[in-house]
């Protein structure tokens, strides 16, 4: 059973620009969630989406934005980059909103210049 | 005040003890918790869950949850030097929006030969 897949895995941009990120989650799980991971802060939520709707959402500027798709592969793009946007984001897919057990895929590193 | 809290080490033992990691957490809305091993320059992998009061124990690994402490540990038996990871404690609340889970900013475990 394929994990969650996400692409790229690597990027740079420069600030003031916009950057889209991909994720496919397990095959099954409707639930797919974004977290940023940084050095000083951790896994920090970013949203999570089920069945093309925002359930959850972390505490993150309007830049940070995501959608969910009919086949549960989501997008997440960050508008107008910050340095601070450099970080590792990560999506992780679930069975449901109610279940626990996140799986991770390997993650994006993006780098702002 | 974080929500869920984790001493973030380095904690080194040697080859064949008992590491012990801790964690705790604020909202006493948590329901489930959950431990997740991650190497470095890798991705988050789930390694244990527990949702009940006491222990849970999956081969080497023992996960213990005291709601009345809000306190979840997790015990690693004959550690071994492929334990060596940054070991992430996350707690789930049920808002109505699902279980949004909540991540400490883990401990470094290091055993050592």
């Amino acid at each position: 059973k394929a994990g969650v897949t996400q692409t790229p895995r690597y990027l740079i941009k420069t600030r003031g620009q916009q950057v889209t990120l991909s994720c496919s989650p397990i095959s099954g799980h409707r639930s797919v969630s974004w977290y940023q991971q940084t050095p000083g802060q951790g896994l920090q939520f970013l949203f999570e989406y089920f069945s093309e709707t925002q359930r959850n959402k972390g505490n993150f500027p309007g830049r940070f934005s995501g959608r969910q798709f009919s086949n549960s592969r989501s997008e997440m793009n960050v508008s107008t980059l910050e340095l601070g946007d450099s970080a590792l984001y990560l999506c992780a897919s679930r069975l449901g909103v109610n279940t626990g057990e996140l799986f991770f895929g390997e993650g994006s590193r993006l780098t702002v210049l | 005040q974080k929500e869920v809290e984790q001493n973030s080490g380095p904690l080194s033992v040697p080859e064949g003890a008992i590491a012990s990691l801790n964690c705790t957490y604020s909202d006493r809305g948590s329901q489930s918790f959950f431990w997740y091993r991650q190497y470095s320059g890798k991705s988050p992998e789930l390694i244990m869950s527990i949702y009940s009061n006491g222990d849970k124990e999956d081969g080497r690994f023992t996960a213990q949850l005291n709601k009345a402490s809000q306190y979840v540990s997790l015990l690693i038996r004959d550690s071994q030097p492929s334990d060596s990871a940054t070991y992430l404690c996350a707690g789930g609340v049920k808002p109505g929006g699902g279980n949004k889970l909540t991540f400490g900013t883990g401990t470094q475990l290091k055993v050592e030969l």
